[in-house]
């Protein structure tokens, strides 16, 4: 059963318009979220994190809401850039020792020039 | 970029052979993890080890075995490859469990085929 959930394998959106990219939790032990970009041929690289004691973490052009109550985050980018175009996983870790990454199967996005 | 480096990159073996996939780092860190990247499923633990000759299972560890001699290296074997192993492999290291915040520094991974 997955604790993490990604339901859209893909997205398209125009370039320079807003892209919302979601996930889905089901483990009320998870205190730590974020989200991994990877490109073809390459391994996934960190992108942005947020804390269950938050609910909104911003840079630059990416913005990660988190709604706990409804277990649920969301991967803003704006504006979208056809460089953006990336597989993007979703991942949590539990509160305790071990501590290890939880991923989502991931959302492909595709920018549109 | 962190200094990661997977061999080999590719790799096409027969089921029933046995398959090593190796992890090199240079960031002497002490947390080590080989994944498994699959349709549907994204990436998935099949073990971690945390410092020397200790090492844990992971989410889909059956099938595979894993060995941490050294602090740079972390082998992952197939001990009898079988089709349902065919994947890309990625390795991934950071400082704390979990990189304590998450962040791991993933490698470039290793695609296996089993035929």
């Amino acid at each position: 059963d997955q604790q993490v959930k990604q339901n859209s394998p893909s997205l398209s959106v125009q370039e320079g318009r807003i892209s919302i990219l979601n996930c889905d939790y089901t483990n009320s032990m998870f205190d730590y979220f974020l989200w991994y970009k990877k490109y073809p041929a390459e391994g996934p690289t960190f992108l942005i994190s947020i804390s269950s004691i938050k609910d909104k973490n911003e840079d630059g052009r990416f913005t990660v809401f988190l709604n706990k109550s409804a277990k649920h985050l969301s991967l803003h980018i704006v504006p979208s850039q056809p460089g953006d175009s990336a597989v993007y996983f979703c991942a949590a870790i539990s509160s305790g020792s071990a501590r290890q990454l939880t991923f989502g199967s991931g959302t492909q996005l595709t920018v549109l020039p | 970029d962190a200094g990661i480096t997977q061999s080999p990159r590719h790799k096409v073996t027969e089921t029933g052979t046995p398959v090593t996939l190796r992890c090199h780092q240079t960031e002497n860190h002490r947390y080590m993890y080989w994944y498994r990247q699959d349709p549907g499923h994204g990436l998935r633990l099949i073990h971690y080890s945390y410092g020397v000759k200790d090492t844990d299972k992971g989410e889909v560890s059956d099938g595979y075995s894993v060995s941490r001699s050294k602090t740079e290296d972390f082998l992952l074997t197939l001990e009898s490859a079988t089709s349902s192993q065919t994947s890309v492999y990625f390795c991934a290291i950071s400082e704390s469990a979990g990189g304590n915040t998450g962040e791991l520094f993933f490698g470039e991974g290793s695609r296996l085929t089993v035929l």
